[in-house]
């Protein structure tokens, strides 16, 4: 059964650095997410990516975030300038938008630590 | 604001029992809702669609819900496995293209 990848499993990065968090979503999806979850709290959204371009954003999608689909499989989370409280486990989803409101298929999840 | 409250207090049921769990949410009129299955240190795993016009969904030993007035969705779990142990989510969506907005999630746990 196909499945979202992600890589790498563990990140560690010191507070400031930049980090790149690759995905490989299913083959025919069409719509990207990527999710976090600070540790004990709920699952929260990032950034959905539809047509090589944002489709939404949250308040949490600030400017030290960008996305990128660089070629037709990766889908990439980049944070320019870590904080510790960028600490989460981050989920990249896709959905084949074949209808309205299609089930999303989570990744396994980069846990990210910020020191 | 929009909030969406799932009992974040542990359910503990006995094998063979069903379990319900609730999803109830405030300021937020959403086009479907859906169910997620989550095992510790992994992602969510779908489970169950269901939109505002519908009013029961099944799948298996699964049934879920939707009540558009009450603001409240149920999640059943008939004929509950230890396997079944895990925390789920509920997740609202159609506010904005497809994102979700998740609850907190509910911690199942099935005792032989």
């Amino acid at each position: 059964e196909p499945e979202v990848t992600q890589t790498p499993s563990h990140q560690v990065t010191q507070m400031g650095q930049e980090v790149i968090l690759r995905c490989v979503p299913i083959s025919n999806h069409l719509y990207f997410y990527w999710y976090r979850q600070i540790l004990g709290q709920k699952v929260e959204f990032l950034v959905s990516f539809y047509n090589n371009e944002i489709s939404e954003k949250s308040e949490i999608f600030d400017d030290q975030f960008s996305v990128e689909r660089p070629d037709g499989s990766n889908f990439t989370l980049k944070i320019r300038s870590t904080k510790l409280e960028d600490s989460a486990m981050y989920f990249c989803a896709s959905s084949e938008a074949s209808s309205y409101g299609d089930e999303q298929y989570f990744g396994p999840g980069t846990r990210l630590t910020v020191t | 604001s929009q909030k969406i409250e799932q009992n974040s207090e542990a359910l503990n049921i006995q094998e063979g029992k069903t379990a319900t769990l609730t999803c109830n949410y405030t300021n937020y009129s959403p086009a479907y809702l859906q169910w997620y299955r989550q095992d510790p240190g992994r992602g969510p795993v779908f489970l169950l669609l269901i939109r505002e016009n519908e009013k029961e969904k099944r799948k298996e030993r699964l049934k879920v819900t939707f009540d558009t007035t009450l603001k409240q969705s149920l999640f059943h779990i008939t004929a509950s496995q230890p396997a079944d142990s895990a925390t789920y989510l509920c997740a609202l969506g159609g506010n904005a293209g497809n994102m979700l907005t998740f609850g907190g999630g509910t911690r199942l746990m099935v005792k032989p």
